[in-house]
């Protein structure tokens, strides 16, 4: 399947900064990429589905304003959180759609901690 | 709205033994369903699916059986495995999984030596 990384990992920033999320496809050019939102033993939440060259679409009640999406190549979105409140403390995850030896599921990124204090 | 549930969260079985996860959903428009797999600070991985025209499908010791007229779906796992202990969630889609994905809460299955 598709190999999805996510920069970085784990991040702590204090409330009011912007934090930035990359995820990139490694062997797979996405023209369609998803975000999500994991709170603690929660569902996994679609945030946006970010498209290559477009705007993102995002679902409803999450800000677009607050959280910015840029997926400027076929192997690159980033997930901008900005002036970020301690209720915005998640694990962000993305994911790639299709790809690989499959095109029908999503192929996940391993996950960012977001802990804002 | 939670369109697709899993009402244990949690679930313990023997290793050896065969572990049954549940999965209900309510939205007729999903016609495409999937089982994923997730360890503590992992993304999701994808362990099988099965779409609505089916009611089983089979891949070594998973076995994903769906009922649409009860909208209801379950993973079998046998025999289980303590590398099988995680958290299972089900997911849905209404075109090939492609699409926007709707998740369940997630059942932790621990798996006993």
């Amino acid at each position: 399947g598709a190999v999805v990384s996510q920069h970085p990992s784990r991040v702590i920033c204090k409330s009011g900064t912007s934090v930035k999320i990359e995820c990139r496809s490694l062997d797979f050019q996405a023209t369609t990429m998803f975000w999500y939102r994991q709170f603690p033993k929660k569902s996994l939440m679609l945030m946006a589905t970010s498209n290559e060259g477009s705007k993102a679409t995002y679902e409803q009640g999450v800000e677009k304003d607050k959280f910015l999406i840029n997926h400027a190549s076929l192997t690159l979105s980033t997930l901008t959180v900005t002036s970020a409140h301690p209720e915005d403390s998640s694990f962000y995850i993305c994911s790639v759609g299709g790809g690989g030896a499959r095109t029908d599921t999503q192929y996940f990124g391993p996950g960012t901690r977001l802990t804002v204090l | 709205d939670q369109q697709v549930k899993q009402n244990s969260p949690s679930l313990s079985v023997q290793e050896g033994r065969i572990s049954i996860l549940n999965c209900d959903y309510t939205n007729s428009m999903f016609d495409y369903f999937l089982w994923y797999k997730k360890y503590p600070a992992e993304g999701p991985t994808f362990l099988i699916s099965i779409s609505s025209i089916k009611d089983k499908n089979e891949d070594g010791r998973f076995t994903v059986f769906l009922n649409k007229s009860a909208k209801h779906l379950s993973l079998h796992i046998v025999p289980s495995q303590p590398g099988d202990s995680a958290v299972y969630f089900c997911a849905a889609s209404a075109n090939f999984g492609n699409e926007k994905l709707t998740f369940g809460t997630g059942t932790r299955l621990t798996i006993i030596p």
